[in-house]
């Protein structure tokens, strides 16, 4: 049973464009929701991360959008560069303890000059 | 060293062989992770500590053996594995308690077994 379902699993975005990649849940004890940036041969580095007391949390040129009735939350990055290109995870925990992160499957993102 | 740091990077093994990876934190967190990394799959939970304790065992076969010694320092010791154990095995470290889960994660050691 896969808790945290990810799409797409791929994503072609012109430089300048938004990318917009969808995460949803289903465990409701979930609090903690980050989003994960991997390069190749590269462990993932957290990009982003919001709790479900706010909608949205913007830093820089990435935002999560968070729909707590719809148990989804999505990935926007603004103006896509090039060097973005790269796999995003989103993921899920209970937060504040020593919780392990469920993740979806990825997303491949290439962002064409 | 800064942030999490996992040795070896690259590991080729027999199924008959006994190897280690190790993990180490500069971070001062109190909680590690191991996850495995496989091609076209969700990175998925292996272990967790917090304070040395084991607090979570993922269903993980016992040819996994996990060891802390102390917060900074994680081992997984790995013995008569099987081909498709083949993956990038991934330590993370949190400080938990402090009201969120960030966990920063290591570059991985790319495991193949033959």
């Amino acid at each position: 049973q896969q808790q945290v379902k990810q799409s797409p699993q791929s994503l072609i975005v012109q430089k300048g464009g938004i990318s917009i990649i969808n995460c949803a849940y289903e465990n409701t004890a979930f609090d903690y929701f980050p989003w994960y940036q991997q390069f190749p041969g590269k462990g993932p580095a957290l990009l982003i991360a919001i709790r479900p007391d706010v909608s949205e949390k913007k830093e820089g040129r990435f935002t999560i959008s968070f729909n707590k009735s719809a148990k989804q939350f999505s990935l926007h990055i603004m103006d896509s560069q090039p060097g973005d290109s790269a796999t995003y995870f989103c993921a899920a925990s209970k937060g504040g303890g020593a919780d392990g992160l469920t993740f979806g499957k990825g997303t491949h993102l290439i962002i064409q000059p | 060293e800064t942030g999490v740091t996992q040795t070896p990077r690259h590991l080729v093994m027999g199924m008959t062989n006994k190897k280690s990876l190790k993990c180490e934190q500069h971070l001062g967190h109190n909680a590690m992770y191991w996850y495995k990394q496989s091609a076209k799959k969700p990175l998925e939970l292996m272990f967790v500590y917090n304070f040395k304790e084991q607090t979570e065992n993922n269903s993980v076969p016992s040819r996994f053996s996990p060891e802390c010694p102390n917060s900074s320092h994680l081992f997984l010791h790995l013995h008569t594995l099987q081909p498709e154990d083949s993956a990038l095995y991934l330590c993370a470290s949190s400080q938990a308690g402090r009201g969120s889960n960030e966990q920063f994660f290591g570059p991985g050691t790319r495991l193949t077994v033959l």
